[in-house]
């Protein structure tokens, strides 16, 4: 089965700095790639996602690459603001036609913005 | 848009019960749910996918007469913890699609079986 692997399990960054959290994944079968935003005892809350036919996709200060060659996304945050701070899980999964396949998470990065 | 409610929120059970907690897709039709587990501190482990009037497909390891799933409209989903015990206790998160990708979580139900 599929294992994502991601990395830092903690980052702190200055407000105002940038921010990069990066993932592998072990399956070449999969395809769609979301990162979520979990804030303590909240539900995930899907930030930006990435088909594994396209390489780049930014939503203002936030932006995902994709490495099909070496299996590897990254999430990257710019001019980080406090409301920043929370867990954030890269996944991954296989999707066709037929429906859609169950999200295979990393572990997640506690991502804290010092004022 | 793409709004998904479970309900309780929190639920208290002793050990032996068995507890039911809903999962909804308020404002449209999901053709997929997925159930998942997260313990403190963790990430979120997949249980089971499931498909409206079909059986779900649960992962290894996951104990199907326990876990006990039905899906039996296009805006619900259910999850029964049978025969529940202190190692159950956790943070239980369904998620829904209408058909594409992207995957809404619902707010979580946080089980505490005593």
């Amino acid at each position: 089965g599929e294992n994502v692997e991601q990395h830092p399990s903690t980052l702190s960054v200055q407000e105002g700095d940038s921010a990069v959290i990066k993932c592998t994944y072990s399956d070449s079968a999969s395809n769609y790639f979301p990162w979520y935003k979990q804030e303590l005892g909240k539900r995930p809350q899907l930030i930006i996602d990435i088909r594994s036919n396209v390489g780049e996709k930014k939503d203002q200060r936030i932006a995902v690459t994709l490495n099909k060659t070496a299996k590897h996304f990254s999430l990257h945050i710019t001019e980080t603001q406090p409301e920043d701070s929370a867990v954030y899980f890269c996944a991954a999964s296989i999707q066709s036609g037929g429906g859609a396949d169950g999200l295979t998470f990393g572990k997640g990065t506690h991502l804290i913005i010092q004022p | 848009g793409a709004v998904v409610s479970q309900h309780p929120s929190w639920v208290i059970c002793k050990s032996g019960t068995s507890v039911k907690i809903e999962c909804r897709s308020l404002d449209f039709q999901a053709t997929t749910m997925f159930w998942y587990r997260q313990f403190p501190k963790q990430s979120l482990m997949l249980m089971a996918t499931s498909n409206e009037g079909s059986k779900a497909t649960y992962e290894q390891g996951v104990e199907k007469d326990k876990f006990l799933i039905n899906h039996a409209s296009l805006t619900l989903s259910t999850l029964t913890v049978t025969s529940a015990h202190p190692e159950d206790s956790s943070f239980y998160i369904c998620s829904a699609t209408g058909g594409h990708p992207k995957q809404y979580f619902g707010p979580g139900t946080r089980l505490t079986v005593t």
